[in-house]
């Protein structure tokens, strides 16, 4: 299978513990980018990145979130003392960028995240 | 400021009617692409069409046709002879030309089929 791919799919955790996704883009995709997607709700942009570097961040991530993509490769998603609040579905996309103007994102399956 | 509008937070028809799902969308940008999601219980998120905004023309696919009219920045989406395996919540989506990199999701349709 060459699409995105993320881990965990489903995640269940208490109040004010730290959660960790990761997410696999498409293999030769520069652009990867996060999601979330709460209940009811059309998924909202987090942020991206270029290769290594996080170009993005919507007012939605909280200083308790962190992303990173240390090789430009796979990304990981952290929340820290995670709050009810928290709990969606983590979506990941990623594009390969050419230098024009538009590119396709293609998505992952999801990490829903239920905090307790 | 970009937005993207569904009205219609819940749809229930029963198997082989037609339904249309209403979507309005709101940019300044003259460049930019509409989408349409289908996301099935199991969360998964189906790309089903992407447009530009140069071109008008309507699509067909299959049981599936889409109608765009930048007239009344509407792009709607209607499922003919509709089956159970339609239930999904429905999205459309716009990235506009300022910032491509961030896809805009209304809020979606669910579709409930009932055989």
């Amino acid at each position: 299978d060459t699409g995105v791919s993320q881990n965990p799919r489903h995640k269940i955790t208490k109040r004010g513990q730290n959660v960790t996704f990761r997410c696999d883009p498409i293999s030769e995709h520069n652009r990867l980018y996060w999601y979330r997607q709460t209940l009811g709700q059309g998924p909202e942009f987090l942020t991206y990145f270029q290769n290594e570097a996080q170009l993005e961040k919507s007012r939605l991530l909280s200083d308790r979130f962190s992303a990173e993509r240390p090789k430009g490769s796979f990304s990981t998603l952290e929340i820290q003392r995670t709050e009810q609040g928290d709990s969606a579905m983590y979506l990941c996309a990623s594009s390969l960028d050419l230098g024009f103007s538009y590119n396709e994102q293609f998505f992952g399956p999801g990490t829903r995240l239920t905090v307790l | 400021a970009q937005k993207v509008t569904q009205a219609q937070t819940e749809i229930s028809v029963v198997e082989k009617e037609d339904v249309t799902l209403d979507c309005v969308y709101e940019t300044r940008d003259t460049t930019y692409y509409l989408f349409w999601y289908k996301q099935p219980p199991s969360g998964e998120l189906v790309f089903l069409i992407r447009r530009n905004s140069f071109d008008e023309q309507n699509e067909i696919s299959g049981r599936y046709s889409w109608n765009f009219q930048k007239s009344t920045s509407s792009f709607n989406f209607t499922i003919t002879a509709s089956q159970v395996v339609d239930s999904a919540v429905y999205f459309c989506a716009l990235s506009a030309k300022t910032s491509y990199d961030k896809v805009i999701f209304g809020p979606g349709t669910s579709l409930s089929v009932i055989p």
